[in-house]
């Protein structure tokens, strides 16, 4: 059974505080590692997808990291603010179909 | 909008009662993915196309489950003689043969 666990399952913060989540997937049969943002009534955001061991992705506020050897993948978010309340989602692909199989997710309340 | 498009968003239905959900992909989009959301779960694959090809199932898509992508352009996802277990968010995603996928809002469906 392949399985993605996602620490913590809710997380609340306050505005300006820097905060991170872990990812941890099986180290076997990777192919990319995935972080989504979902807020509610959107869409998922792919935030990063990440394929190499040491990986590391920024955008903006927001960074990943990934470690494909020990199966994890750490996002942090620096200096919170309350738009980025949502549900942070990590997901796991493991062949060419590219079916992603997800974590249960980390929920983000930034109080301003 | 040129996004992944779901209709319909909501869905209230009766138990017995069958429903038909669709997804219309990114233009020129060849790989179109469903997935379902439970309360408090990530989403879990249920099932993807590659053009009008349907590739891989999963063995969560009960008897009851039938999807369909025409054309390879949208898709429907049929669910016949809904049980209250089948209330869930079904998302669709696309991709053009790459490891990123774009979802759709996705169709919340309700069994009373």
């Amino acid at each position: 059974i392949l399985n993605v666990e996602q620490s913590p399952q809710s997380l609340h913060v306050q505005e300006g505080d820097s905060t991170n989540f872990t990812c941890s997937f099986p180290s076997s049969n990777f192919y990319a590692l995935h972080w989504y943002r979902w807020e509610t009534a959107k869409s998922p955001e792919a935030l990063f997808v990440m394929t190499l061991n040491g990986d590391e992705k920024k955008k903006g506020r927001i960074s990943a990291t990934l470690n494909t050897k020990e199966g994890y993948s750490y996002l942090y978010i620096k200096g919170s603010q309350p738009e980025d309340s949502a549900t942070y989602l990590c997901a796991f692909t493991m062949d060419s179909s590219y079916k992603l199989i997800f974590g249960s997710g980390t929920r983000l309340l930034v109080r301003p | 909008d040129t996004g992944v498009s779901q209709n319909p968003r909501h869905k209230i239905t009766k138990r017995g009662q069958n429903v038909t959900f669709r997804c219309d992909p990114i233009s020129e989009h060849n790989r179109l993915y469903w997935y379902r959301q439970t309360l408090g779960q990530g989403p879990e694959f249920l099932t993807y196309f590659q053009n009008e090809a349907q590739l891989e199932k999963s063995r969560l898509l009960s008897d009851r489950f039938s999807a369909e992508r025409p054309k390879g352009s949208f898709s429907t996802l049929e669910i016949q003689r809904t049980e209250q277990g089948d209330s869930a968010m079904y998302l669709c995603a696309s991709s053009f043969s790459a490891i990123e996928q774009y979802f759709g809002p996705g169709t919340r469906l309700t069994v009373t």
